[in-house]
């Protein structure tokens, strides 16, 4: 039972372009999302996180966006480089409003950021 | 770089044998955790502790697997006996505050 998915396993982009990454979940319990990296031989990165009580938190590049009625999000970088290229995990924590430090992440996306 | 030495980066072991997974995290973190990694099923939590206590092990697979932690810059998990279906890479990571969590590099276990 995948309480959080990833249902695209790649994406491919072009430089320069925008890439949307999409996390859908199912616990309605959830309070806490977040965006982790991963390079390949490394263990995955903090990326960046947002709070049920919002919508949507921008840091530089990326903004994700949160849907709670529909229970979805969204990473959105842009623009898109080359170095952006990882697997993105979406994750989900609660209730606790955070402070619950069980994460359920999904399977996680490919991201293909070509020249 | 996380703070968090994972040894061995990479092990390869025959089915029936007896598996050990190192994790040293930084000191000065309330929280452990280690998580298995498989194409399937993606990034699984196995067990958390806080302060050196197991918390949450419900996502541990069988009794085959178990972990300790005996102080707070070291923690195992082990295998007995490990299976082909164990192959995965393994990661522990430490959280001190509530939004974030530190991975270290993973063990990749192969089980032939």
């Amino acid at each position: 039972d995948q309480q959080v998915k990833q249902n695209s396993p790649s994406l491919s982009v072009q430089e320069g372009r925008i890439s949307i990454l999409n996390c859908d979940y199912t616990n309605s319990m959830f309070d806490y999302f977040l965006w982790y990296k991963k390079y390949p031989a490394e263990g995955p990165t903090f990326l960046i996180s947002i709070s049920s009580i919002k919508d949507k938190n921008e840091d530089g590049r990326f903004t994700v966006f949160l849907n709670k009625s529909a229970k979805h999000l969204s990473l959105h970088i842009v623009p898109s480089q080359p170095g952006d290229s990882a697997v993105y995990f979406c994750a989900a924590s609660g209730p606790g409003g955070g402070s619950n430090y069980k994460l359920t992440f999904g399977k996680g996306t490919l991201l293909t950021v070509n020249p | 770089d996380a703070g968090v030495i994972q040894s061995p980066r990479h092990e390869v072991t025959e089915m029936g044998q007896e598996v050990t997974l190192r994790c040293k995290p930084i000191s000065g973190h309330d929280y452990l955790f280690w998580y298995r990694q498989t194409m399937m099923r993606g990034l699984e939590l196995l067990i958390y502790f806080n302060n050196n206590v197991p918390i949450d092990d419900s996502g541990m697979p069988e009794d085959r697997f178990s972990a300790k932690m005996p102080n707070a810059s070291f923690s195992t998990l082990k295998i007995q006996p490990s299976e082909p279906r164990d192959s995965a890479v393994y990661f522990c990571s430490w959280g001190r505050s509530y939004n974030e969590q530190f991975f270290g590099p993973g063990t990749r276990l192969t089980v032939l």
